[in-house]
């Protein structure tokens, strides 16, 4: 299995309230993603890194921020999380682009009240 | 924009019978395509990679087709046990990310 940990695994907050889930890698992949997974929409790309400090939006960005300052760690933040990003957010890595195989994480289960 | 769509959207199937899933996409302009599994409340677990110019791979009991030209893959399973039952997730790489289809539950019983 590709060294991947997500955390938190679950987390319930309230709506207004800053979030952080955290991408940990240890096969130094280049590229790094963040995808949500919501009944009826399947798994949506929310942001993509291809570097340190390098990151591009997907295709449900708003509302949501990345960083990226070691090749190990991609982070997400909700900067005030809304009932809608009720949903399990999954990070997954790939050594490169096009032709490359994605490896995900386990996911974290997010919650908004 | 690249879509995905995978049929049946379920399946139930008795244990030992060959099964098809099937994914069509509508760009036919992919880098490669990539069947998973996903067990429930579990992440993605890669099956099979195949690459826009490979027609087909094979791990095991599974067989995945690729016939870019027409947008279409296909995931072969041989014998199927009810240790396949799962969802199976077909996702397209026409740059740099993946685009999924919506899978198919599958269901062998004993």
């Amino acid at each position: 299995d590709a060294g991947i940990t997500q955390s938190p695994r679950h987390k319930v907050t309230e709506t207004g309230t800053p979030v952080t889930l955290r991408c940990h890698q240890t096969e130094n992949h280049r590229y790094m993603y963040w995808y949500r997974q919501d009944p009826g929409h399947g798994l949506r790309l929310i942001h993509y890194s291809y570097g340190v400090k390098d990151t591009d939006k997907g295709e449900v960005s708003d509302g949501y921020s990345v960083s990226r300052s070691k090749t190990e760690d991609f982070l997400l933040t909700l900067e005030s999380a809304t009932s809608s990003q009720t949903s399990v957010y999954f990070c997954a890595i790939s050594e490169s682009t096009g032709s490359g195989e994605l490896f995900f994480g386990e996911g974290s289960r997010l919650t908004v009240l | 924009k690249q879509e995905v769509t995978q049929i049946p959207a379920a399946l139930s199937v008795p244990e030992g019978e060959n099964l098809v899933l099937n994914c069509s996409f509508t760009d036919s302009a992919i880098y490669n395509l990539q069947w998973f599994r996903q067990d429930p409340g579990k992440g993605l677990t890669s099956l099979l990679l195949i690459q826009s110019s490979q027609r087909e791979q094979t791990s095991g009991r599974l067989n995945a087709s690729l016939d870019k030209s027409s947008g279409r893959s296909t995931l072969y399973i041989a014998a199927s046990q009810p240790g396949d039952s799962a969802t199976y997730l077909c996702a397209v790489n026409s740059g740099y990310a993946l685009n999924f289809g919506k899978g198919t539950s599958l269901l062998v019983t004993p």
